[in-house]
């Protein structure tokens, strides 16, 4: 079954220090990759997605995410964080074929940003 | 627009009873999925919806476990009896089509906790 290692379970940061939270998952072939976050006492919501194309996405909120095929790695990114991205952090993925199409979690990331 | 609802927002039970969560989906989506979230852990895909037929229940634990979307909108899931381990928050998502790229729109979802 796939499975998806989100490495960093808390980060701590200071206001306007920069972001990136690892993620890779299982094993290639085509794959459609997401972040969702959940802001403190909201639901689960979407932050950017990849599909084919560009392997650097842009997100809400200043977010972007870089899909490395050979790394099997699509690891988030925010120059400067803000006190409001304080946050749980998720990255999932979802194969469009075969036995592996439902969409996978992460363990997610809480990110702290001190202000 | 109107996002996914579920109630109750939080239910108390003792091992061995019954418990129940409801969901209403976005309106015109026709994919529905129930999630399991333990602490700590990403969110578990449960079952799928595909309107009111069954697309995955692979990792529903079909013993204890039950849930309908009869008339292919909102849905129930079922718990009986249930155990310490189920202990969790029970996410409700729905997507327009039910395709791999599609985005999931979550719910508040219910934390249930069995005593």
């Amino acid at each position: 079954a796939q499975s998806v290692s989100q490495h960093n379970h808390h980060v701590i940061l200071s206001e306007a220090a920069s972001l990136e939270l690892g993620c890779n998952y299982s094993y290639g072939g085509t794959v459609n990759l997401f972040w969702y976050v959940q802001y403190p006492g909201q639901h689960l919501q979407l932050l950017l997605k990849y599909f084919s194309g560009d392997p650097l996405v842009k997100g809400i909120k200043g977010f972007e995410a870089e899909f490395i095929k050979s790394k099997f790695s699509f690891n988030l990114r925010k120059p400067s964080v803000q006190w409001s991205d304080t946050a749980e952090y998720f990255c999932a993925v979802r194969y469009p074929s075969g036995s592996a199409r439902q969409l996978t979690f992460g363990s997610g990331t809480q990110l702290t940003v001190l202000p | 627009e109107a996002g996914v609802a579920q109630s109750p927002r939080y239910k108390i039970i003792e091992k061995r009873q019954s418990v129940a969560f409801w969901c209403n989906p976005i309106s015109g989506h026709a994919t529905l999925y129930w999630y399991q979230q333990i602490l700590g852990q990403g969110p578990k895909l449960l079952i799928q919806f595909q309107n009111n037929g069954v697309v995955d229940d692979s990792q529903l634990p079909k013993d204890r476990f039950s849930a309908e979307r009869l008339k292919g909108v909102d849905s129930t899931l079922k718990i009986q009896p249930a155990k310490l381990e189920d202990s969790a928050v029970y996410l409700c998502a729905s997507s327009l089509q039910g395709l791999s790229t599609d985005t999931q729109y979550f719910g508040p979802g219910t934390r249930l906790t069995v005593l």
